[in-house]
């Protein structure tokens, strides 16, 4: 079965430097999703890409969250400079895409991110 | 107002119990509806979609109503492994679908 990659599994840095996280989604799913969550509540989206292009970024804090998707294939997350805040799950997800009709999206295995 | 609320928990039930999950949420909007399971420290996995007819998996139950704007699950002859949080899901299907999570509700089944 297809699963969503992510890397690292587990990251610990310490505050004020940067980190970054990579996503490779299923393949041909055109929709790809970076997700935050911290301990004891659910997933907030930070950002959504249809293809290459960002269709949902409000939530992205922008002065020092950047995410890209080149190709419109694999993802890169980065924080420069991390903030102790930042420690959480950082969980990646594709689906097929709306236009395709679907909305299920399956998740990664997620990137355990520690700022000390 | 979160957009999706949901009872924090934790459900502590036996074995074999049976044990409902509520979840409301504030967009008259939302369009689709999931409940997905995640287990300690592990992603989120769709267990099942939610339909206004309601739908069945097993010892799953989830049902949707429009007009209160809630969904449910129905979970029946609990088992040990059924012990995880679920996570009460909505989207606004358009341009772009956009999925909102509640808390979650943690599970713990016991012997």
């Amino acid at each position: 079965e297809a699963e969503v990659a992510q890397s690292p599994r587990y990251k610990i840095t310490e505050k004020s430097q940067a980190v970054a996280f990579w996503c490779d989604p299923i393949s041909g799913h055109a929709t790809l999703y970076w997700y935050r969550q911290i301990l004891g509540q659910g997933p907030e989206l930070l950002v959504q890409f249809q293809d290459e292009s960002v269709v949902d970024d409000s939530q992205l804090p922008k002065d020092r969250f950047s995410a890209e998707r080149l190709k419109g294939v694999d993802s890169t997350l980065k924080i420069q400079p991390a903030e102790l805040g930042d420690s959480a799950m950082y969980l990646c997800a594709s689906s097929p895409g709306v236009s395709r009709g679907a909305d299920t999206q399956y998740f990664g295995p997620g990137t355990r991110l520690t700022v000390l | 107002r979160k957009e999706v609320e949901q009872d924090p928990g934790p459900f502590n039930v036996p074995e074999g119990a049976t044990v409902a999950f509520n979840c409301t949420y504030s967009n008259s909007a939302s369009q689709s509806f999931f409940w997905y399971r995640q287990d300690c420290r592990k992603e989120p996995k769709l267990l099942m979609s939610v339909y206004s007819s309601g739908n069945e998996d097993g010892r799953f139950t989830a049902q949707l109503n429009r007009a209160s704007q809630y969904i449910s699950l129905l979970i029946r002859d609990s088992k040990l492994s059924d012990s995880a949080t679920y996570l009460c899901v909505v989207t606004r299907t358009g341009t772009a679908s956009k999925l909102t999570f509640g808390t979650g509700t943690r599970l713990q089944v016991t012997l």
